[in-house]
C-alpha cells in the first residue's frame, strides 16, 4: 500500500541526547514535511524539502536538523538544544506538480522526554 | 503572513444532525488554497475537503461541504448527518499558490457526536 510511515510510534528522550525520527514515503511525491503539534495548538512547520539534498527552515527550526539524502526518506533529529522536546511530530508530504499540492500526513510520533 | 483563525475551540452535535465549524483567515494573497483536515483520537491527520480559492463553487465531499466567503475571508465546515466517527479535531489551513508555498493552520475545533 502507498503511504507515510513514522518511526517510533512513541519515543523517549534522555536530557542532553539526541534522538532521530524516521519518516518515510512510497507515494514518490518531491515534498516532504515536519510539523510540531502541541496540546490546543494547530501545527507548526519545522523544516521541509521539496527536493533531494535540499531543505528549508520553517517556523520553529531551532533545536532541530533534517537532511534529504533520498526522495523517500526525511529524517528529523531532535538535538539537546531544543529545549522543550515533548510534542507529537508529525510528518508530510505531497507532489509539487500544480500551484500546490494537497499534504498527506503520517500517523505520527510522539516523543517524551525522561 | 497569513493567518487562520478558528474561534471556537469545542462544539457538540447531535447524531444525525447537521454542525458547521467556522474559520477566518487573513491574506493579501488572491490565488491560495484553503484546506479542513480531520484528526480524530487516533490522532492521524486526514484531508476533509479542498477549496481553490479561484472557485466560486463550493467543495462538496459526501456528507461535507464548505461556505467560502472569499471577500469575507470565511471558509467555514458543514458536517450534515453527523456520525459517531465524525467525533475529531478539525483544522482549517491556508496555503498560498507558488514555490516555497506553505501550510499555515489553525489551532483546531474539537467536535464531539453524541449518541
Amino acid at each position: 500500500d502507498g503511504g507515510i510511515t513514522q518511526s517510533p510510534k512513541y519515543l523517549f528522550r534522555k536530557e542532553g541526547q539526541n534522538v532521530t525520527l524516521s519518516c518515510e514515503q512510497n507515494l514518490n511525491h518531491d515534498a516532504m514535511y515536519w510539523y510540531r503539534q502541541d496540546p490546543g495548538q494547530g501545527l507548526r512547520l519545522i523544516y521541509y524539502s521539496q527536493i533531494v539534498n535540499d531543505f528549508q527552515k520553517g517556523d520553529i527550526a531551532e533545536g532541530y536538523s533534517v537532511s534529504r539524502e533520498k526522495k523517500e526518506s526525511f529524517p528529523l533529529t531532535v538535538t539537546s538544544a531544543q529545549k522543550n522536546p515533548t510534542a507529537f511530530y508529525l510528518c508530510a508530504s505531497s507532489t509539487l506538480r500544480g500551484s500546490q499540492e494537497t499534504q498527506y500526513f503520517g500517523p505520527g510520533t510522539r516523543l517524551l522526554v525522561l | 503572513a497569513q493567518t487562520v483563525t478558528q474561534s471556537q475551540p469545542e462544539m457538540s452535535v447531535q447524531e444525525a444532525e447537521t454542525v458547521t465549524l467556522s474559520c477566518t483567515y487573513d491574506t493579501s494573497e488572491s490565488n491560495y488554497y484553503l484546506f479542513w483536515y480531520k484528526q480524530p483520537p487516533s490522532r492521524q491527520m486526514i484531508l476533509v475537503i479542498r477549496q481553490e480559492a479561484y472557485k466560486q463553487q463550493n467543495a462538496t465531499e459526501n456528507r461535507f461541504s464548505v461556505n467560502f466567503q472569499k471577500a469575507a475571508k470565511s471558509f467555514s465546515l458543514k458536517i450534515s448527518d453527523s456520525q459517531l466517527g465524525d467525533t475529531a479535531m478539525y483544522f482549517c489551513a491556508f496555503a498560498y499558490t507558488g514555490a516555497n508555498s506553505k501550510l499555515t493552520f489553525g489551532k483546531g475545533i474539537t467536535l464531539s457526536v453524541r449518541p
